[in-house]
């Protein structure tokens, strides 16, 4: 079946430094990956939406300076954190829609970031 | 638009109890339906899924029926264990491109 890789699970860094987050499927071609950010007891809010090789669409309300999104092969899409802060400290996840078949996403365990 | 209304929790069943979350939608066209679940500092997985009217997902004991004239995809089991318990969250996907709509996620503790 499907799967999608997220690395690291977990990363405790300082304030002011940046975070790498790597999102890979490792099974099946992505166009498209989308990034979500999961606050303490509530839904998924979805970041942006990565397309491989074109820039990410980002949506409202999220800074896309601080979450620098790159999709730059089918099965890589990379999140970072910039300049990071205790209130960035969050669950982040990615998931994969694949480039052909059924329309479902599969998504990556989850990076949780806690910036100190 | 499109949008995923969920029950509220948390929900707080007895091992062996019959659960039921309910899910309702409003959506454009013709959306497939999804149920995901989230254990414990996991991400999401995949449930159930169902792409057109009257059809059934269902996985693991777990069932929900697409229901187009009610707009709903409600969650059910017959009867829960201590291993269901995790955050179950509705999801449609519109029937063009892949941009998924959560609802806000339904917490189940099973209690032995």
């Amino acid at each position: 079946g499907a799967v999608v890789s997220q690395h690291p699970s977990r990363v405790i860094c300082k304030s002011g430094t940046s975070v790498k987050i790597e999102c890979r499927s490792l099974d099946f071609q992505a166009t498209t990956m989308f990034w979500y950010r999961q606050f303490p007891k509530k839904s998924l809010m979805l970041m942006a939406t990565s397309n491989e090789g074109s820039k990410a669409t980002y949506e409202q309300g999220v800074e896309k300076d601080k979450f620098l999104i790159n999709h730059a092969s089918l099965t890589l899409s990379t999140l970072t954190v910039t300049s990071a802060h205790p209130e960035d400290s969050s669950f982040y996840i990615c998931s994969a829609a694949r480039v052909s078949g059924a329309n479902v996403l599969t998504f990556g365990a989850g990076s949780r970031l806690t910036v100190l | 638009g499109n949008s995923v209304t969920q029950m509220e929790g948390p929900v707080t069943l007895s091992e062996e109890a019959f659960l039921t979350i309910n899910c309702t939608y409003t959506a454009t066209g013709y959306p497939s339906l999804f149920w995901y679940v989230q254990y414990p500092g996991e991400g999401l997985q995949l449930l159930l899924k169902a792409t057109k009217a009257d059809d059934k997902g269902s996985n693991k004991g777990f069932e929900a029926t697409y229901r187009k004239e009610t707009t709903s995809f409600h969650l059910e089991k017959g009867s829960v264990q201590v291993s269901d318990s995790a955050v179950y969250f509705c999801a449609l996907s519109a029937s063009t491109g892949n941009q998924f709509y959560f609802g806000t996620g339904t917490s189940l503790t099973v209690i032995p």
